[in-house]
């Protein structure tokens, strides 16, 4: 079945500064790749997402990049805000199902 | 519209009493799928509901089984509890037209506690 990988575990950045999550996955027929902030006591709430036909996707400071060659796609967060600290997920799926990475840990220091 | 909603938040149990979770979906929605959620295994997918049929299942054991209704709420039940089943059951719907690759939104997921 699919992997999927997601770097760092823990990322800790100054507020205004840009924040980057990286995934890779390993199986070529995974076509969607949805990201999702989870914030404590929560369910993860989908903040972007990025299909196999696009290289890359913005909404506001928030963009997804996708190497289908390489097999891995990234989160770009911008202008950094302290309530962006949450965890964050990313996703594949290959249509049956859908395979989360590990999250990341984002803390926003004032 | 309302998001998905879950019931109970909260919920304890003893080791082998069994427990039944359930799930609204977003309305509209045909599709529903579970997941458990724990600091050691992150987001595992137990199973997908679509139309009332199990469309997808994940690695889970028997023990763990679901259902889903002709309104698309559904319910997940797993038997003979054991502390391994401490986690966040999260619920997630999806229009799932194409099929489970289209946009899942989460609900707030049933806290589990086992003692």
């Amino acid at each position: 079945g699919e992997n999927v990988e997601q770097h760092p575990s823990t990322l800790s950045v100054q507020e205004g500064d840009s924040a980057v999550i990286k995934c890779t996955y390993s199986d070529s027929a995974s076509n969607y790749f949805p990201w999702y902030k989870q914030e404590l006591g929560k369910g993860p709430q989908l903040i972007i997402d990025i299909r196999s036909n696009v290289g890359e996707k913005k909404d506001q400071r928030i963009a997804v990049t996708l190497n289908k060659t390489a097999k891995h796609f990234s989160l770009h967060i911008t202008e950094t805000q302290p309530e962006d600290s949450a965890v964050y997920f990313c996703a594949a799926s290959p249509g049956n199902q859908f395979y989360f990475g590990t999250g990341t840990s984002l803390t926003v220091i004032p | 519209k309302a998001g998905v909603t879950q019931t109970p938040r909260y919920l304890i149990k003893t080791r082998g009493q069994q427990v039944t979770l359930s799930c609204s979906p977003i309305s509209g929605h045909r599709s529903v799928s579970w997941y458990q959620q724990t600091p050691g295994q992150g987001l595992q997918f137990l199973f997908e509901y679509f139309s009332e049929t199990q469309r997808n299942k994940g690695n889970f054991p028997g023990r763990f089984s679901g259902r889903q209704f002709s309104n698309s709420r559904s319910e997940m039940n797993v038997s003979t509890l054991e502390l391994g089943d401490s986690a966040l059951y999260l619920c997630a719907s999806s229009l799932a037209v194409a099929g489970p690759r289209e946009t899942q939104y989460f609900g707030p997921g049933t806290r589990l506690l086992v003692l």
